[in-house]
């Protein structure tokens, strides 16, 4: 079992690039997250989605989109990067929403320069 | 909105020393997440907590719920270099008419051999 696989590990970004971080899951879970991690603040949300079709903006959405075509992938992108984006991104699955234990893919470390 | 705070920030002990890292919240939570992150690595789910005054234990943790539902703590017994890393709790945060997790800023364990 895989559970929650991120790719690429790594990233260097010029300002104004874009990207798309990907994320899949094969633990069949219909909630899904994309979370971003900056030293010594925690984790931050940036967007959710509750299955296939549906997503929804976390605490700090500007700067990112998402889709869920499938149960499986919950890519994130980001479009025209700014240094304010230089963090740790994880995405994470669950078999329910805030009563189930989060499984967290390993993470994208994005430089923005 | 509600507000999940940890304290201490940091905390370093010898090893064999116990450990203790508190949450509190604003306001009652319906349960609290507890997980460990491993420098350079990803969060992990340790444990939720449901009930009022629960206690829980795994091995040398023991995860308390407060009876008012507002705090929670972690306590280790004679920590070893492998309980290194931050440890985070989080509840359910109400935004946008729908709760998510709200993680706290973590409480970073060092373990001197």
């Amino acid at each position: 079992n895989a559970g929650v696989t991120q790719t690429p590990k790594f990233r260097i970004l010029k300002i104004g690039q874009s990207m798309t971080l990907q994320c899949t899951q094969d633990m069949n879970h219909n909630y899904m997250y994309w979370y971003r991690q900056d030293p010594g603040m925690g984790l931050k949300l940036i967007y959710y989605s509750v299955g296939a079709g549906i997503t929804d903006k976390g605490e700090v959405p500007n700067g990112y989109n998402v889709s869920r075509s499938t149960t499986e992938d919950f890519p994130l992108r980001l479009e025209l990067a700014a240094p304010s984006q230089t963090s740790v991104y994880f995405c994470a699955s669950s078999y329910g929403s805030f009563n189930y234990g989060y499984t967290f893919g390993s993470g994208t470390r994005l430089t923005v320069v | 909105g509600q507000q999940v705070m940890q304290i201490p920030q940091y905390q370093h002990v010898q090893e064999g020393e116990d450990f203790t890292t508190y949450c509190n919240s604003s306001t009652t939570l319906s349960n609290i997440q507890w997980y460990k992150q491993r420098p350079g690595g990803h969060p992990v789910f340790l444990i939720q907590l449901v009930k009022s005054g629960e206690v829980k234990k795994q091995k040398r943790l023991t995860f308390q719920f407060g009876e008012a539902k507002k705090n929670s703590s972690l306590h280790i017994t004679a920590t070893q270099t492998t309980d290194v890393g931050t440890y985070f709790c989080a509840g359910p945060y109400s935004g946008a008419g729908s709760y998510q997790l709200t993680f706290g800023k973590g409480t970073k364990l060092s373990v001197i051999p």
